[in-house]
């Protein structure tokens, strides 16, 4: 079976532009969730999603929104770039069941200038 | 809230030894478990999960971990570290969030693994 896949692996944006990455989970799995990645942070949830619906919610600003399409593919946008959205940004799939372990990408380093 | 401590931040040893990462958690219910490794410029690797029955759980590539829930601990363990375990280790707690499932997972600080030959 093949992985999770993360598109791009890296983008470079100018503060105040938009981004969107693309998250494309193993084969079969229905949950989508999403990270940020920073030293000073560390891990944090973004948010999840499972059958195109959004199900939890991590503490960010509404500037990060995600969405998840009938295929189980899901993107993540970032609007208003700041430069503290600098990261690694990981997106992890998942039965999405009552208890499951995810997955993990690659992960899409954004660096904002 | 819930929250996950790993109180040490960079471990080193030498090829063959035996290895043990500390991780602490705090939770409200009865916690869902993982140890996940990360090298460099990669993303997070699966070693094993913790759900329920049995505390000491195998994870791939020889490790294993034990849940206490008096201790309210999750140690990850290794009877001879390998030059290729060198990477981050991150412990992580599963939580509800109010939602349906335990998708959302707080995450450790990480801990630095240094091996020497």
């Amino acid at each position: 079976k093949a992985g999770v896949t993360q598109t791009p692996r890296y983008l470079i944006k100018t503060r105040g532009q938009q981004v969107t990455l693309s998250c494309s989970p193993i084969s079969g799995h229905r949950s989508v969730s999403w990270y940020q990645q920073t030293p000073g942070q560390g891990l944090q949830f973004l948010f999840e999603y499972f059958s195109e619906t959004q199900r939890n919610k991590g503490n960010f600003p509404g500037r990060f929104s995600g969405r998840q399409f009938s295929n189980s593919r899901s993107e993540m946008n970032v609007s208003t770039l700041e430069l503290g959205d600098s990261a690694l940004y990981l997106c992890a799939s998942g039965s999405g069941l009552e208890y499951y372990e995810q997955y993990f990408g690659p992960g899409t380093r954004l660096t904002v200038t | 809230a819930q929250s996950v401590t790993q109180p040490d931040i960079h471990i080193t040893v030498s090829e063959g030894a035996s290895l043990e990462l500390r991780c602490n958690y705090s939770y409200g219910a009865t916690p869902y478990l993982f140890w996940y490794v990360q090298s460099p410029g990669q993303g997070l690797q699966l070693l094993l999960k913790y759900f329920s029955g049995d505390t000491l759980v195998q994870g791939i590539k020889g490790f294993e971990a034990e849940f206490k829930r008096s201790q309210s601990s999750f140690n990850l363990r290794k009877p001879s570290v390998h030059w290729s375990d060198a990477a981050e280790y991150f412990c992580a707690v599963g939580d509800r969030a109010g939602g349906t499932s335990y998708g959302k997972l707080t995450f450790g600080q990480g801990t630095i693994l240094t091996v020497h030959p």
